[in-house]
């Protein structure tokens, strides 16, 4: 039972750009908590992404890059390729259950 | 370079404890800057962080598990531990261990483990 909101798919064309929302509530990014994103590639385990909304860990492409508006925050990729293609999560902590808190995924297809 | 291993049996009976263990190499357990948490993953399933230790401060638990979860650790393996007791087919999934890093209210997850898949079954 997520309680951060993802669309289950995304899908674009090599060198498209595509978005993908992270939707929470009062209690989790309306609250000022921040969000952190992770690709996982099939049968992997997750990557850290961006931590922090925006911030790219070392050796993330600047093609990815993360923003937050209220209680949304945004993955976006630009000029995506076949590499792309994985799931990705948004994460991050909601003070009324006391926990971290996990998106519902989505899965991006590259055409 | 900061590596994490889960271990443990692959298969559970239903009702019986399911143990794994983290071997952190690289890096201390004990150094106070990280915690170290536990997120699954049921097979074509979303994720759920199950808790973390924090060398210098215990444990915190997912409130939804905490009744069944128990993190501890051994410092002279370098080793954080996870049980869950009374497992149901519910509980098959990937787990996965992790550093957290940053602050409690704003901690993400880096490195993870490659993830061991638990199957509850009889």
């Amino acid at each position: 039972q997520s309680v951060l909101t993802q669309p289950p798919s995304v899908t674009g064309a090599p060198g498209q750009r595509v978005t993908i929302s992270c939707t929470g509530s009062s209690s989790n990014i309306g609250a000022g908590h921040d969000v952190h994103w992770y690709k996982q590639l099939p049968g992997t385990a997750p990557k850290l992404l961006i931590y922090g909304n925006h911030n790219r860990p070392s050796g993330v492409p600047d093609r990815f890059s993360g923003s937050k508006s209220g209680t949304s925050v945004s993955l976006a990729i630009t000029g995506l390729q076949a590499e792309d293609e994985a799931d990705y999560y948004c994460q991050s902590y909601d003070s009324s259950l006391d926990s971290y808190v996990f998106g519902t995924g989505t899965k991006v297809t590259v055409l | 370079q900061l590596q994490l291993q889960e271990s443990g049996p692959g298969l559970v009976k239903p009702s019986e404890t399911l143990s794994l263990t983290c071997t952190v190499s690289g890096g201390s357990i004990s150094n106070s800057r990280y915690f170290w948490g536990w997120i699954r993953q049921p097979p074509g399933k979303g994720l759920e962080w199950i808790g973390s230790f924090y060398y210098s401060g215990g444990t915190y638990y997912n409130l939804s598990l905490k009744s069944r979860v128990t993190i501890s650790v051994d410092t002279s393996k370098n080793q954080v531990s996870l049980k869950v007791r009374s497992v149901t087919a519910a509980d098959t999934a990937f787990y996965y261990c992790a550093r957290q890093v940053g602050h409690p209210g704003f901690h993400y997850f880096d490195p993870w483990g490659q993830g061991t898949l638990v199957t509850v079954s009889s």
